[in-house]
């Protein structure tokens, strides 16, 4: 069966420093990756995503993620942090190509960001 | 407008009662579904509906049930709600097109349910 794990529930950085949010996944096959963001009373939103090709996605407001094979992993980063990138991120793996199609959830990692 | 919209937004009720919960969407997806979100838990998968007949229990579905009233329309009833169904409740749309083959989710802004 498909799991993610979000490793830090919590992490705190200053504006302007270097933001990553750590996902690893355990997939039988090779997954699609997702990350989502939510911002504070409101529903999530697709940052990226990872499905074939290219191993380094780039999403919105600046985010990233490579998706790394030998580590089972898909790690978020962004070089600079913004105020407004506070909220909570969740990491999320899709089956491939399989019949239910449903998205499995990590348990999210909430960013704080510093002045 | 809001392509996935969910009604209420915040619901306070008292153990026992029924309630629903509506979601619509004009997306023109076929696939949808429903999650409930608790602090330190993530997202959690209620029910899921492919098209108007079928239907398809989540990894939570106990206490739970569900109506596709329509492509656009996918409702969530607690029977009987109770103190621990107290959660932010979101309903999410996906297609069969390519965006839905990678399963690609929307969601919607959430109703906050509290249970007294």
């Amino acid at each position: 069966a498909q799991s993610v794990t979000q490793l830090g529930s919590h992490v705190s950085v200053s504006e302007g420093a270097l933001v990553l949010l750590r996902c690893n996944y355990s997939s039988s096959v090779p997954p699609y990756l997702f990350w989502y963001v939510q911002y504070p009373n409101q529903g999530l939103q697709l940052l990226l995503k990872y499905t074939t090709g290219a191993t380094l996605v780039k999403g919105i407001n600046g985010f990233e993620a490579e998706f790394k094979k030998s580590e089972t992993s898909f790690h978020l980063t962004k070089p600079s942090a913004h105020m407004s990138d506070a909220a909570e991120y969740f990491c999320a793996v899709s089956d491939r190509g399989g019949s239910q199609g449903n998205l499995i959830f990590g348990k999210g990692t909430k960013l704080s960001v510093k002045p | 407008d809001a392509d996935v919209t969910q009604t209420p937004r915040n619901r306070i009720t008292k153990t026992g009662k029924r309630i629903m919960l509506e979601c619509s969407q004009t997306k023109g997806h076929d696939r949808m579904y429903w999650y409930r979100q608790d602090p330190g838990l993530g997202l959690r998968l209620i029910y899921y509906s492919f098209d108007v007949k079928d239907i398809n229990k989540g990894e939570i579905s106990d206490g739970y049930s569900v109506s596709r009233q329509a492509q656009a329309k996918f409702s969530l009833s607690l029977e009987s709600a109770i103190p621990n169904q107290t959660a932010l409740y979101f309903c999410a749309t996906s297609d069969l097109s390519a965006g839905g083959k990678y399963n690609e989710q929307f969601f919607g802004p959430g109703t906050r349910l509290t249970v007294l």
